[in-house]
């Protein structure tokens, strides 16, 4: 069985603040997908980021970085110089890889940036 | 990235009532949707995958009487809440993959969701 964990259920940080959202997984495939994605207030799930497993190259995108330790079994997602904008759900998902395969999410970390 | 939409973005209804969501994939063939609920503050619960073509496959716990699924295209999947209750209120959202310029789209793109609401 597959299992994400989120263990920050609510962050708060002040703006212009780093801020790391943890994410832990649990999964016995050896080839596997991890995702992202935010859940602003509107609700609809934006995508962030998909990590293959085979890729342990930590990924940064503008002010967003990710860091997949496979070591570990975790694929923590981190924030720099955040802005209200970032306030928001952050989901952690695992898919199988092959085909279509359905995503488990970790119970999500509400990030709240305050001005 | 790939862009799904959802209709009705909001939906109230009375009890007794069936309710019809409809999810679009609008550039790219989604050969596989999926179904989701959401709770206030909670996760995204799965709560079935429809396949173009063929009949749904539910979670576990998913009456499929109660939600009936149809994913007769690849543009186009329906959920419908057949006598809806208040319990049956939530977020609902869809998720898409498939093929774009004949390349696999792996990635879950989702709609905006759907909030439903039954009186």
């Amino acid at each position: 069985a597959q299992k994400v964990t989120q263990a920050q259920t609510e962050i708060s940080v002040v703006e212009k603040e780093d801020v790391t959202l943890d994410c832990v997984y649990e999964t016995r495939d050896t080839t596997y997908y991890l995702f992202w994605y935010k859940q602003p207030p509107s609700g609809e799930l934006v995508f962030l980021i998909r990590r293959n497993s085979f890729d342990e190259q930590n990924e940064i995108s503008g002010r967003y970085s990710w860091n997949f330790q496979k070591s570990t079994s975790s694929f923590n997602f981190t924030i720099t110089a955040s802005q209200v904008v970032d306030s928001a759900v952050y989901f952690c998902a695992l898919s199988r890889t092959g085909g279509y395969q359905k995503v488990t999410f970790g119970t999500g970390t509400k990030l709240q940036v305050i001005p | 990235g790939a862009v799904v939409s959802q209709h009705p973005s909001r939906v109230i209804c009375k009890s007794g009532t069936s309710v019809k969501i409809e999810c679009r994939s609008l550039d790219f063939q989604a050969t596989t949707m999926f179904w989701y609920r959401q709770f206030p503050k909670q996760s995204l619960m799965l709560m079935a995958t429809s396949n173009e073509g063929s009949k749904a496959t539910y979670e576990q716990g998913v009456e499929k009487d109660k939600f009936l699924i149809n994913h007769a295209s690849l543009t186009l999947s329906t959920l419908t809440v057949t006598s809806a209750h208040p319990e049956d209120s939530s977020f609902y959202i869809c998720s898409a993959v498939g093929t774009s310029g004949g390349l696999a789209v792996h990635t879950q793109y989702f709609g905006p969701g759907t909030r439903l609401t039954v009186l």
